[in-house]
This record gives C-alpha cells, structure tokens and sequence, in this order.
C-alpha cells in the first residue's frame, strides 16, 4: 500500500521567509503525488501534482515542489511566505486500486505566518 | 463552470439516529469519492463511485454507505450514528484516471450529540 508522511504538523515561519513543507512517500510504482492546501471551514485546494513529466512542479500561489526519487521526497516551498498562505497543507499519493480514485494523505501540516 | 457542491454544510444528530450527505459533482465528472477528516484519524478515504459503481471501499464499518445515481451525483448515509462519527464529510469529483486531480466540495460538518 502508498502512503506519505508529513514531518511536522506544525511549521511557523515569518512573513517574507522561505516556507519549506516536508513529504515523503511510499510506493513500490512510480507515484502520483498531490499537494493540497485547505483555508479554515473549507474544503481542498490543489496547489500542484506531479505525475512525472517533470521533477520540478510548479504550482498556484507561487508554491513548488521537487520530486526526488533518490530521497522518496516531495516537499513543498515557497520562496517568501505571505500572511495568505497561512493554513492546512497535505501531502497525498493516488493508490491505484483497480483503476479508483483514492487519494491517501498525510496527516497535515499546519502553517503558521508571524507578522 | 459550477464546482462540487456538498449540502447541507452543517448537520446536528443525536446518537443513533441516521443521516444522508449529499454531493453534485462538476459537470462531466464521473467519479466520486469521499472523504472523512477528524483531528484525530486526519483524511480518511470512504468509497468511491464511478458510474453508478463502487469501485473501492475504505476501511470503514457497514454503517457507511454511498451511491450514485445516473447523474453522477452521490450521497453517503451514516446509520446509528455514534459520537465518533462527528467530522468533516468530504466529497470530491474528478474525471477517470489516477493522476487526474480530485476537486473538492466544501464539505459537510456533522456533530453528533
């Protein structure tokens, strides 16, 4: 079975500084990996996918992420935090099931920005 | 172009009772998955439906149970309720395909008292 960890479930950091999300995976097939973003009483928001066209994604908002295979690591940055992007961030891997639609997540990382 | 639409946003039951969630999918979406989030367990996977089928079922007790209609839209029903089955009921839409991104409601938010 895939899975992924979040190290972390509390990262603060203040505005203007780089944001550095972590996610590992597990995945005995080449992963499908998703990074969402979830705002206080709302549901997910995909910043980015990878899906292995290219190791450095791009995502909304000014966020990325590099897949390095080496490391089984897919973490998400972003150059310089802004008061917006303070909320829940999950890391997830499709588990392909017989063709389903699953995603399992990670546990969240909740981002703090200090003024 | 409409997204997921999941209603009611907000449910309170009393313990043992049963209640059905509701999910619209966008428009050309076929399949439907649901999600359960507490603090403590994080995203859980329910099931998923793809045209009208059950496709993949998560670990979750027969009290959980889903179904689509032709229409694509879905609805989950919760039996006996119990007090942990307080969460947040996500439900997400997407075309077919395991790298294709789910797009999600904004949830219902069940209480159980």
């Amino acid at each position: 079975a895939q899975s992924v960890t979040q190290l972390g479930s509390h990262v603060s950091v203040s505005e203007g500084a780089l944001v550095l999300l972590r996610c590992n995976y597990s995945s005995s097939v080449p992963p499908y990996l998703f990074w969402y973003v979830q705002y206080p009483n709302q549901g997910l928001q995909l910043l980015l996918k990878y899906t292995s066209a290219a190791t450095l994604v791009k995502g909304i908002n000014g966020f990325e992420a590099e897949f390095k295979k080496s490391e089984t690591s897919f973490h998400l940055t972003k150059p310089s935090a802004h008061m917006s992007d303070a909320a829940e961030y999950f890391c997830a891997v499709s588990d392909r099931v017989q063709g389903a639609q699953k995603l399992v997540f990670g546990q969240g990382t909740r981002l703090t920005i200090n003024p | 172009k409409a997204g997921v639409t999941q209603t009611p946003r907000y449910l309170i039951k009393t313990r043992g009772q049963q209640v059905t969630l509701s999910c619209s999918p966008i428009s050309g979406h076929r399949s439907v998955s649901w999600y359960q989030q507490t603090p403590g367990q994080g995203l859980q996977f329910l099931f998923e439906y793809f045209s009208e089928t059950q496709r993949n079922k998560g670990n979750f007790p027969g009290r959980f149970s889903g179904r689509q209609f032709s229409n694509s839209r879905s609805e989950m029903n919760v039996s006996t309720l119990e007090l942990g089955d307080s969460a947040l009921y996500l439900c997400a839409s997407s075309l077919d395909g395991p790298n294709t991104e789910a797009f999600f409601g904004q949830g219902t938010r069940l209480t159980v008292v």
